[in-house]
């Protein structure tokens, strides 16, 4: 059985940085691309980050870009973001979710974490 | 605002037929295959429907997905009480090099 465990989050002020980790199971970490999936308190969802299986390939959303680095440590089957420079508006709980297959552009995101809380705030 | 648009919300009575619209361009919907999330009332999102149509293991038959020029539609036949949920579509847009998703439409049965 998959499964996807976030830790990491909490409160942090704005400027600071986090690290989230997202520890998988029960699945060939390699072979899969992964993303992180935020959504803030009563929103909806908003992709931020992608990495291909190798971890060759990493994609960012605009809102995101230069301030978060998305990363994998295949031998640990662990995903990681860190997250640099936080704004109020990265207030969000942040899942981590499995995609179908290697690629990160044409796969959909088959299972998902429940998800860690970032809060940023003075 | 989100790149793809979707009504905010949807109802219908048990055993409806209810369907969700999406609306895209040419960059995303246009150019890739649509997926569709469900999202219950505090809980992490489920692949509902992906590549348009297809319908991952254990999702119900009444589940169903299309794709049309720049749009998408997700339908579910003979609804229940257990459909109440948050659902979101999204596609990868080639411009923008990311996935985006809908606003989402929160499904209320009546």
């Amino acid at each position: 059985e998959v499964q996807l465990v976030e830790s990491g989050g909490g409160l942090v002020q704005p400027g600071g940085s986090l690290r989230l980790s997202c520890a998988a199971s029960g699945l060939t970490f390699s072979i899969y691309s992964m993303n992180w999936v935020r959504q803030a308190p009563g929103k909806g969802l908003e992709w931020v980050s992608g990495i291909s299986g190798s971890g060759g390939s990493t994609y960012y959303a605009a809102s995101v870009k230069g301030r978060f680095t998305i990363s994998r440590d295949n031998s640990k089957k662990t995903l990681f973001l860190q997250m640099n420079n936080l704004r109020a508006a990265d207030t969000a709980v942040y899942y981590c979710a499995k995609a179908a297959g290697t690629a990160v552009n044409t796969h959909a995101s088959d299972y998902w974490g429940q998800g860690t809380l970032v809060t940023v705030s003075s | 605002q989100s790149v793809l648009t979707q009504p905010p919300s949807a109802s219908g009575t048990p055993g409806q037929r209810v369907t969700i619209s999406c609306s895209g361009s040419s960059s995303n919907i246009g150019s890739d295959t649509v997926n569709w999330y469900q999202q219950l009332p505090g809980t992490a999102p489920k692949l509902l429907i992906y590549d348009d149509n297809q319908r991952p293991s254990g999702v119900p038959a009444r589940f169903s997905g299309s794709r049309s020029g720049t749009s998408a539609s997700l339908a579910i036949s003979g609804l229940q009480s257990e459909d109440e949920a948050d659902y979101y579509c999204a596609a990868w847009d080639d411009s923008l090099n990311g996935w985006v998703f809908g606003g989402g439409t929160k499904l209320t049965v009546l």
